[in-house]
This record gives structure tokens, C-alpha cells and sequence, in this order.
């Protein structure tokens, strides 16, 4: 499997924006980069994923770049409930092949009110 | 809704018995999952089904089996409990093309 890197910490200011930034230097071209996050106590979150083109939800915005060999997570205003681990993940997503996310360290976000 | 649940949320063991951890999901997900998660390992694979009779080792099976006799149900089951074993554990399913994983609560184990 890819593997991704992230810092291990990020702190934010509450009501601003976050980027939470992934690398991805050995990503294939079928790799989904998928962004979960796990709150205290609580089991990782489905955040949003992508392939190639840059995503929106309800949650964050994922900035894939055109190499593909990082990605951004961006919580457009954070708020103290945002504050969690996240974790970047890639996954293929070719016919066949495992369904299931390798989880590595991820990055410790603190919202500071 | 649809949902994940795992039970029981806490459970205290003594060494040597026989566990089983409870999974259940109302996504009529294909796909189930068992991690465990301890300080300092993060997350990782025990056992993963893709569907009914079909069961698969993950990263940290030793000590561990499943079963899948129905799409909602994949409970995880711990032979001869060790103290290795303390940890908490996390069910989570997905559908067949594994976008989006829910996730249980979680089980706390203490293996004393």
C-alpha cells in the first residue's frame, strides 16, 4: 500500500481556516485519497475522499494537487468540535482489489477558542 | 437511519477465557472490519469479511476469529484472552466499493 506522511500536530485558531496537509509521493494511479477523523472517545469519521479532481462536502474541501502527490484537507472554519485526530489514506480502487484502510499515526488538530 | 453497533461498550475479562465481542449493521454493507487500537499503534486490522462465509486475516489476527453467517452480524471472538489483548476495538462496514466506512463506538477491553 502507498504510503501517506503527515505532520503529527497542527494547532488552529477557532473560526478559521485549517489545512491539514498529506504527502503522497508513491501514490498509483488508481488510489482514492480518503480523509478520515476520530473525535475523543469516540471511532474514526468518514471526512470525504478523491481521486483526481478537488472535492466538497458539507465537512471540508479536499485539494488534490496535479501530481497527485499531496493533498490538503481544508476546514473552512473550525470550531472546537473539530478537534480530532485525522488521518489521510490512500486506497486502490481498482476492480478487485482491498476494500479495507490502512490507518497510519494521522495529525493531532487542537482548536484553541 | 442505518447504523453500526457494537456491544458490549466496556467489558472486563479474566485471562484465559473466551470473549466475544459483538458487531451489527443496518447498512446491508457488504463489507465488515475489526480493528483494535492502542496507544502509540493507531489502528489496525484484525480480521475483514466482504460477505457472508467469507472471512479474511488482517495485519493482527493471532488470537482472533470471526464469522459471518448473515450480512448484519460479524462478531470477533477471542480464544484464550491475554493480557495483549487490552485494548479497544473497533467494527466498522463499508459497501462493496469501500468509499465510505462507518464506524462502531467501540468496545473497551480489559484483559485482567
Amino acid at each position: 500500500d502507498a504510503k501517506t506522511t503527515q505532520p503529527n500536530s497542527m494547532e488552529s485558531n477557532e473560526e478559521e481556516p485549517v489545512h491539514l496537509p498529506c504527502n503522497h509521493s508513491t501514490i498509483s494511479g488508481t488510489d482514492y485519497i480518503h480523509w478520515y477523523r476520530q473525535l475523543p472517545s469516540q471511532g474514526p469519521e468518514y471526512v470525504i475522499h478523491g481521486l483526481t479532481s478537488n472535492v466538497n462536502n458539507r465537512m471540508a474541501s479536499l485539494a488534490i494537487a496535479e501530481d497527485r502527490k499531496s493533498s490538503t484537507l481544508i476546514l473552512h472554519r473550525a470550531t472546537l468540535r473539530d478537534a480530532a485526530v485525522y488521518y489521510c489514506i490512500l486506497r486502490d480502487g481498482s476492480s478487485g482489489s482491498a476494500r479495507q484502510l490502512t490507518f497510519g499515526s494521522g495529525t493531532q488538530l487542537t482548536v484553541l477558542p | 437511519d442505518a447504523e453500526i453497533t457494537q456491544s458490549p461498550r466496556h467489558k472486563i475479562t479474566e485471562t484465559g477465557r473466551q470473549v466475544t465481542l459483538a458487531c451489527h449493521q443496518t447498512w446491508n454493507h457488504n463489507n465488515m472490519f475489526w480493528y483494535r487500537q492502542d496507544l502509540g499503534h493507531g489502528l489496525r486490522l484484525i480480521h475483514y469479511s466482504y460477505g457472508v462465509q467469507d472471512t479474511n486475516k488482517g495485519e493482527v489476527s493471532d488470537g482472533y476469529s470471526v464469522s459471518r453467517s448473515n450480512t448484519e452480524d460479524l462478531p470477533l471472538t477471542l480464544e484464550s484472552a491475554a493480557s495483549s489483548q487490552t485494548s479497544v476495538y473497533f467494527c466498522a462496514s463499508s459497501d462493496s466499493t469501500g468509499m465510505r466506512a462507518f464506524f462502531g463506538q467501540g468496545t473497551r477491553l480489559t484483559v485482567v
